[in-house]
Order: C-alpha cells, then structure tokens, then sequence
C-alpha cells in the first residue's frame, strides 16, 4: 500500500534552516511527482511547491521562492524539503504529498502525516 | 495564481441533513480540450492530513461514501453532503490543479453538528 512517512517534529530557533523528508513507499517513487504543503496551527492549507522525482525538477510558490529547496533521493525513494531564514510564522505542520504528473492534471491522493516545525527563541 | 474561495466559513447542520459548501476560482478552471473541471474537494479531521473525497469536479475517489457529491463547472463549485454524519464533522477545502505552477486551496469551511 502507498505510504508517505515523514521526519519527526523539529524546534528552530529563528534565522536557521529545517530541513523534513518524506520516505515514499508502495509504489514507484519516479512516477509521481511530490508536493509541499503547510498548514500554520489553526489556519488553512498552503501549497508551497512540487519536485519531480524523476529529472529532480522543481516549481516553487511565488511567496516561498528564495527560502525554499525541494530534492529528493531516488536510492532511498525519499523527497525533501528545506526551509531556510525561518520566522515565527513559519510555524507549521508541514505535509508532502503524492500527484500524478503535473502535466497529467491530477490532485493529491496520498498525503504523509505531517512534520511539525516550530520556531521559537 | 487562481484564487479559490469559500462559502461559508463555518455551518451546523443536524444528523441527517444536508450540508453544502461552496467553492468559487478566481478564473475558469475547466479545460476545454477535454471538458474537465480541475477541482478538488478534501476533509481534514482534526489532527489528521486531507483526504481526497472528490476530483474532476464531481468524481468520488474510491472509498469515499456516497453521500458526499460534488457539482458545478467553469468558476462555481458544491460539495454536497445530503445526510450529515457524526463522523463528517470536519474542515472541507477546494483545490484547484488547473494551473500547473500553482496549486491553490480555498480557506477551508470548518463543518459541525447542530
């Protein structure tokens, strides 16, 4: 079965990095593309980006462009995402999620189970 | 980016009856090339990550209970759950996949029992 299994909670003092990965299973790595996505406690659900596991491609958010890198390692069917310069408001649950292709125009239908970072002095 | 936005914020409704939310995209999102509306509704349980319940607009994802349907093309969209469950309390949010550079999620509408 498809699982997306995420890296545990992380505390970060502002102005560092985070960096959270997401151990993909069940099915082959290279032929979905992974999303990004956050959710600040509270609030709505925010895309940040997809990577193409694939070619290593990438598309970031407008907001997000500068302070966000998306990779991956196939050898280990595992994507990653780093935030850099975090805020206080880049206090998150922090989701990756599987899609088909960008190109084939599908949504999310697997999700990992969120990675709380939160940044506090 | 397309702007999704939702309606209402927050509804009660009591077991049994019907509850609908509204989805409204800043521009088109169906393709005319094959007639699909880019539209996807998820519910979010508290503590839980989204679960897909319908895409192309109207199509159920496997598993999900009949009772939730989804209506509507172009700009304007219905989630539709015509008898509410305990187990439906939850936050609903459209998505749109239309553009492939941006994938925007509406606010969300947070659902209840009455």
């Amino acid at each position: 079965q498809v699982q997306l299994v995420q890296s545990g909670a992380e505390v970060k003092k502002p102005g560092a990095s985070v960096k959270v990965s997401c151990k993909a299973s069940g099915y082959t790595f290279t032929g979905y593309y992974m999303h990004w996505v956050r959710q600040a406690p509270g609030q709505g659900l925010e895309w940040m980006g997809w990577i193409n596991p694939n070619s290593g491609g990438t598309n970031y958010a407008q907001k997000f462009q500068g302070r966000v890198t998306m990779t991956r390692d196939t050898s280990i069917s595992t994507a990653y995402m780093e935030l850099s310069r975090l805020r206080s408001d880049d206090t998150a649950v922090y989701y990756c999620a599987r899609a088909p292709p960008v190109q084939v125009g599908f949504p999310f239908d697997y999700w990992g189970q969120g990675t709380l970072v939160t940044v506090s002095s | 980016d397309i702007v999704m936005t939702q309606s209402p914020d927050s509804l009660a409704v009591s077991l049994g009856e019907r509850a609908t939310i509204n989805c409204k995209s800043s521009q088109s999102v169906l393709y005319s090339s094959n007639n699909k509306n880019y539209l996807a509704w998820y519910q979010q349980k508290p503590g839980q990550p989204p679960k897909l319940l319908i895409y192309w607009a109207s199509t159920r994802e496997s598993g999900v209970p009949d009772r939730f349907s989804g209506s509507g093309s172009g700009t304007d969209f219905t989630l539709t759950i015509s008898s509410l469950q305990a187990e439906d309390v939850a936050v609903y949010y459209c998505q749109q996949y239309y553009s492939t550079l941006s994938f925007t999620f509406g606010p969300g509408t947070k659902v209840d029992i009455k």
